[in-house]
């Protein structure tokens, strides 16, 4: 179990430039959570997937935002002309589906994205 | 509309000075409540899950508890490498997928 990872750590970007992040959950986990946290704040949900289908979004998810999970493994979420507003640490959680003990869900290191 | 709150938002204390920390929540239906432990730059680390009014749970120096309204993360005998943001969540009973909902957390420094 190596945990979840996440590319790049840190990303900056110009403002309108287009940036896509990738998640790697623990293998064995099937659910697959965004998360965006900005500073001095708890982090607020963005998407979730099981498996390959994406089964929520968020309203704050704009129509700039998208997210994908091909074959229910990784994830990629990108963020399509960039906006100031946009800078903030992007978190990826990954969970099992199954007994009650497993909705915990295991955290990423986060991409910071900076926008200029 | 669920929401939770987190008290003080900063806290500070002297090694081995013990304190708890406050997380009131409103929800239509709690499936669990989480605790989180986020060092700064990284990602929020899982600590504990509560499931039920009067569970508790400890892990070293923490121990959580819940109630209906609220639950308490009491810390004791703390050191410095205690200091972190500490993150309490959610999980409506009511939405299939999971999603948490966080508090804004709470900032805790141990000083030596």
């Amino acid at each position: 179990d190596t945990g979840v990872s996440q590319d790049p750590r840190h990303k900056i970007t110009k403002r309108g430039q287009n940036v896509t992040f990738r998640c790697d959950p623990i293998s064995e986990h099937n659910r697959l959570y965004w998360y965006r946290q900005t500073l001095g704040q708890g982090p607020e949900f963005l998407t979730y997937f099981q498996n390959e289908a994406q089964l929520e979004k968020s309203r704050l998810l704009s129509d700039r935002f998208s997210a994908e999970r091909p074959k229910g493994s990784f994830s990629t979420l990108e963020i399509q002309r960039t906006e100031q507003g946009d800078s903030a640490m992007y978190l990826c959680a990954s969970s099992q589906d199954g007994d009650r003990d497993r909705y915990e869900q295991y955290f990423g290191p986060g991409t910071r994205l900076t926008v200029t | 509309e669920d929401q939770v709150t987190q008290s003080p938002e900063a806290l500070r204390l002297q090694e081995g000075e013990s304190s708890s920390l406050n997380c009131s929540y409103t929800v239509s239906g709690l499936r669990g409540l989480f605790w989180y432990r986020q060092d700064p730059g990284k990602g929020p680390e899982f600590l504990f899950t509560l499931y039920s009014a009067g569970e508790e749970k400890e892990k070293e120096r923490l121990k959580a508890t819940l109630t209906k309204k609220e639950s308490f993360l009491h810390i004791t005998a703390p050191k410095p490498e205690d200091s972190a943001t500490y993150l309490c969540a959610v999980q409506p009973s009511y939405n299939q997928g999971g999603k948490l909902i966080f508090g804004q957390g709470t900032e805790l420094s141990v000083k030596p």
